[in-house]
């Protein structure tokens, strides 16, 4: 079952702040957070594995909640390089051959305007 | 320079021809997977290889046929069975540790669009 992402899309102007929620309706394992510039291959930008971990990278910061089956991605004082789709993909590890395997979201645009 | 390589970036196919889509990687990835990508829409999973001589269908593989001989190459056909095969074709790779505490990312191709003429 795909994973569902909100909003699907986002405008900001920037110096503005963003979330992105990735939620599941499967038990997760991790959860991989992507950027997809057009026409481009996806860029990973993060994971998060079960523990309820939160983790950053420059002002890209993510969390994950066990619990409720749900990441979110949190993009703080937004640049125009952070414009793009951005994708959780989710892992469950059901059986032997999931380990490593990814469902992913439908994805949320992002567009950052000056 | 470790990496993800897929060929051609362009591809058309004629009806009722069967094309390949090559996916060769160095990364010393145990696992291989292939992607359909179309407007707008997510990743979906065509098929998937955890190790040498062995894949799994993944959620659309109908259409599609691959091989997994050498553990760096992992080549995607398009057959003709496929209709609508105009899309985005994404290649990655990963680890498979199942005890990794880093979790197994997922490395990507910079893809292939493949249109029908």
């Amino acid at each position: 079952q795909q994973p569902v992402q909100s909003p699907q899309a986002v405008i900001l102007r920037e110096g503005e702040d963003a979330v992105i929620n990735c939620s599941s309706s499967k038990a997760l394992y991790s959860v991989h957070w992507y950027r997809q510039k057009h026409g481009e291959a996806p860029v990973f930008l993060m994971i998060l594995l079960k523990g309820g971990e939160q983790k950053g990278h420059e002002k890209i910061s993510a969390s994950f909640n066990e619990k409720k089956q749900q990441s979110s991605l949190y993009l703080t004082a937004s640049q125009l390089s952070y414009s793009g789709t951005y994708f959780c993909g989710t892992e469950h590890r059901a059986g032997g051959t999931s380990y490593g395997k990814l469902t992913f979201g439908q994805g949320t645009i992002l567009t950052v305007h000056p | 320079d470790g990496g993800i390589t897929q060929s051609p970036k362009y591809l058309f196919r004629k009806e009722g021809q069967n094309v390949t889509l090559s996916c060769e990687q160095n990364l010393n990835h145990d696992a291989m997977y292939w992607y359909r990508q179309d407007p707008g829409q997510g990743l979906r999973l065509i098929y998937y290889s955890q190790i040498v001589n062995d894949f799994q269908k993944g959620d659309i593989a109908e259409g599609y046929s691959v091989s997994r001989e050498k553990k760096e190459s992992f080549p995607l056909t398009v057959t003709s069975a496929q209709k609508n095969p105009t899309a985005f074709y994404l290649c990655a790779s990963s680890t498979t540790g199942r005890t990794s505490g880093r979790g197994n990312i997922q490395y990507f191709g910079a893809g292939t669009r493949l249109s029908v003429l």
